[in-house]
Parts: structure tokens; sequence; C-alpha cells
């Protein structure tokens, strides 16, 4: 149980395009889910907090319009990366909470982005 | 002062020992605390979390805590190279609704 998934597991886009990646929990209801981004050798930075109908709530320093959450429903939560530019090129790692266990978070596999 | 504080290593610990990770946080209304494994190139994975003192024990992990202090810690008995991982650890607010992370303590067992 507990399952989230992201969707593409790594993609290679263009400086100036936008790129979507997909979290999605498979076998619960994610009342919450988290947006974070992981350069090398770093540690995990929380983007936003999305929850099921509501606005994200973005953590300091993160461009709300660069960096578009959507949580239109329980199981999927999208985040895009607008205008993207090499900097941008990092590993974006979702994670998912459940009304039962708010504290109990499930991280989806990851998506590498590199932005060229 | 980061809100959660563990040694980056390197440890570095032989087959079979204990390997002992640390970590102490600054946020006293953090009350549920996990401990997540990253390997490399991966996303984390939940080993265990721990809500009231003392210690709680999940086959070689033992995790333990002590809110007076402010500390945590996650003990790996019989550690394998299988083991060798950054162990994240992460005090959960309530009231804030999020998790804070640390930056990981990275271990290596030597066969």
């Amino acid at each position: 149980g507990a399952v989230v998934s992201q969707h593409p597991s790594w993609v290679i886009c263009k400086s100036g395009t936008s790129v979507k990646i997909e979290c999605r929990s498979l076998d619960f209801q994610a009342t919450t889910m988290f947006w974070y981004r992981q350069f090398p050798k770093q540690s995990l930075m929380l983007m936003a907090t999305s929850n099921e109908g509501s606005k994200a709530t973005y953590e300091q320093g993160v461009e709300k319009d660069k960096f578009l959450i959507n949580h239109a429903s329980l199981t999927l939560s999208t985040l895009t990366v607008t205008s993207a530019h090499p900097e941008d090129s990092s590993f974006y790692i979702c994670s998912a909470t459940s009304g039962v266990s708010t504290d109990t978070q499930y991280f989806g596999p990851g998506t590498r982005l590199t932005v060229l | 002062q980061k809100e959660v504080e563990q040694n980056s290593g390197p440890l570095s610990v032989p087959e079979g020992a204990i390997a002992s990770l640390n970590c102490t946080y600054s946020d006293r209304g953090s009350q549920s605390f996990f401990w997540y494994r990253q390997y490399s190139g991966k996303s984390p994975e939940l080993i265990m979390f721990i809500y009231s003192n003392g210690d709680k024990e999940d086959g070689r992990f033992t995790a333990q805590l002590n809110k007076a202090s402010q500390y945590v810690s996650l003990l790996i008995r019989d550690s394998q190279p299988s083991d060798s991982a950054t162990y994240l650890c992460a005090g959960y607010n309530t009231n804030a609704g999020k998790s804070t992370f640390g930056d990981g303590t990275t271990l290596t067992v030597k066969p």
C-alpha cells in the first residue's frame, strides 16, 4: 500500500519550454501532496504544499508563477515548470499523505529534469 | 540554526556492526519523527516513524526519541553493505502541516 508514482521519470527539454510532471497516489487518497527539489548531493528542498481543490502554498523564495501546481483530485497533483532554464535542472520529487495518517509522507520515485 | 540537524558524515562502519545515526531538532511543535533512507539518485523511502519518548524497534532498526532533549536517533544492527545510503531525519509539525527534513547523514557499510 501507499504507492506514489511520478511521470515522467526523466525529461530533457530545451530552454524556454514548459514541462509538466505528474504525481499520483495509486492506492490511497492523498489529501496533501508536497513537491520537493533536490540538487546533487544536497538536501531536499520543499517547494510547495498542495491540498486537493485549493491553491498550493509555496515556500519562501519559490516563484509561484514559474512552478505551477495543480491538485485537481485526491489522487493527482501536477507541477509545471514554465519557461524552463538550465538552472531549473534538478531532481523533482513529490510526496503524498493521506487523511488517515497526515504526518506520514510517501515519496514518488522522482523526476529528473535536464534543461538544455 | 537549522530546525533539524544531522551530522553529514560520512559515517563508516564495518559489516555486522551497529550504525548509530543522530538527529536534533529545535521546533518544539514537532510531534512525530521519521527516518527515511535515500539511495544515490533515488527518492527517499520511509524506514520508521516514532511519536512517543523511548525506543521503537522494527527488525534491525531501532528509533529512539527524547523530547526533553529534542533528540532522535536511529540504530541499525547487523549493518549490511545494502544499508549504505543517506539517512534523512524529519520532524512533523501538526500546526504547520508539514515536515522539516535534516540534510541527511551518509552511511557506508564496508564488507
